[in-house]
């Protein structure tokens, strides 16, 4: 089973500020599939990333994603108030498919 | 446009039997290409793969809960189904279902979820 680790746990930033969110597997996530999703709070997770850098239809241009092998990193360049939330790396390169524990953005 | 919305008890007895439906509406399960999945997320907790079917009914689970999962389909009602057996107080869980590309199952399609409370 590939194990997901996010980092940080909690990013406090401010609105217009850049948000960098690590992923790591613990071994080598195949065809760099990996996704990342956002979640806030009483709302089921939203699509963001797919193939680790592809962005979802409708996704704003301000995420992006980055990364293979092991290392992921999901980029927000500006936040917007409405990116405040929980964010998951998932992997789905081998079963079982495993998320990572999230990463809370929150309010300076 | 895709829509999965889940239903069934939202309280359930421990060592009793969990049963779930998503209906799917917006496309057809039976268009193939397409994983129907179970995801569950512990309060306050992260996400779980719990398992998903293919229209033919080819299922694959998380060897977690295989012993105790069961997922079966009926695409004459647009529908799949989630059975999870001998449940304690520690499958209390909003359960998700969601749609999974088949050649590349990530989740790109969910329902609102359902809180499971397992108690007596």
């Amino acid at each position: 089973e590939i194990v997901l680790t996010q980092s940080p746990g909690t990013l406090s930033l401010s609105p217009g500020e850049r948000a960098t969110l690590s992923c790591r597997a613990s071994q080598s996530v195949s065809s760099s599939y990996l996704a990342w999703y956002q979640q806030k709070p009483g709302q089921a997770p939203r699509l963001l990333i797919y193939g680790a850098s592809s962005r979802a239809t409708g996704i704003p241009d301000r995420f992006s994603g980055s990364g293979s092998g092991t290392d992921f990193t999901l980029t927000i360049s500006r936040l917007e108030p409405e990116d405040f939330a929980v964010y998951y790396c998932q992997q789905y390169g081998s079963s079982p498919l495993t998320f990572g524990p999230g990463t809370k953005v929150d309010i300076k | 446009q895709v829509q999965l919305q889940e239903s069934g008890p939202g309280l359930v007895k421990p060592s009793q039997t969990l049963s779930l439906t998503c209906t799917v509406s917006g496309g057809s399960i039976s268009s193939g290409g397409y994983y129907w999945s179970w995801i569950r997320q512990h309060p306050g907790k992260g996400l779980e793969w719990i398992g998903y079917i293919y229209y033919s009914g080819s299922t694959y689970y998380n060897p977690s809960l295989k012993s105790r999962v069961t997922i079966s389909v009926d695409t004459s009602k647009n529908q799949f189904s989630l059975k999870l057996s001998s449940v304690t107080a520690a499958d209390t869980a909003v359960y998700y279902c969601a749609r999974a590309l088949g050649w590349a199952p990530y989740f790109d399609y969910w329902g609102q979820g359902t809180l499971v409370t397992v108690s007596s």
